[in-house]
């Protein structure tokens, strides 16, 4: 079986400041790894994916994400958000089950900023 | 810009109407998806389709249809609505390959009264 968990539901923190989002999943396939943002009264975008090579995965918006296969954990950080950050964040992890590639999703984090 | 386009972002329908949701995408696509977002939920996968006229059952396709006669084109179909029906609906595609991720339209959030 394939899953995700997103522990946080929501997390508020203040302008400027460094967040983490948490994300562990479980797999007994290889798995490719993804992050999508959510802003308010939108549908989800792409953040960033892992799919192979270096650990470590940037976003064009300052966001990063390390794959860590030992502890099978894929946290979202950024070390100063900003108002515009605010949103809810997916972390989603694509096996090969059954023949065809299977996407999970976990069941995302509400980021607050707070001026 | 590539785009996957839900024809309505807000609809409100009464109890046993039959409901179409239409999605359209543009960049040639063969995989499409229909999800629903409830909050607490996430995602939850309805029907998905690998190509035109082909579809497969998600986690949660009670009280569902789809149809994909065009492969641009993916229809959800809710026979005869029902006020837990009420939800944000996503359409997304995807190519074969699956390593750039999907792409989401904006939503449809329907309300069933």
């Amino acid at each position: 079986a394939q899953s995700v968990t997103q522990l946080d539901s929501q997390v508020p923190v203040f302008e400027e400041a460094p967040v983490e989002l948490r994300c562990n999943y479980s797999s007994s396939v290889s798995v490719y790894l993804f992050w999508y943002v959510q802003y308010p009264n939108q549908g989800l975008q792409l953040l960033l994916k892992y799919l192979s090579g270096s650990t470590l995965v940037e976003s064009i918006n300052g966001f990063e994400a390390e794959f860590n296969k030992s502890q099978t954990s894929f946290h979202l950080r950024k070390p100063s958000v900003h108002i515009s950050d605010t949103a809810e964040y997916f972390c989603a992890v694509t096996g090969v089950v059954g023949g065809y590639q299977k996407v999970t999703f976990g069941t995302g984090t509400k980021l607050q900023v707070i001026p | 810009d590539v785009k996957v386009t839900q024809s309505s972002r807000y609809l409100v329908k009464r109890t046993g109407e039959k409901v179409f949701l239409e999605c359209v995408q543009d960049m040639d696509h063969e995989n499409m998806f229909w999800y629903r977002q409830d909050p607490g939920l996430g995602l939850r996968l309805i029907y998905f389709s690998y190509d035109v006229k082909m579809k497969e059952k998600g986690d949660i396709p009670e009280g569902y249809s789809v149809s994909r006669e065009k492969k641009e084109r993916f229809s959800l179909i809710l026979e005869s609505a029902s006020t837990n029906q009420t939800s944000m609906y996503l359409c997304a595609s995807r190519d074969t390959t699956g390593v750039v991720g999907y792409t989401f339209g904006s939503g449809t959030r329907l309300t069933v009264v």
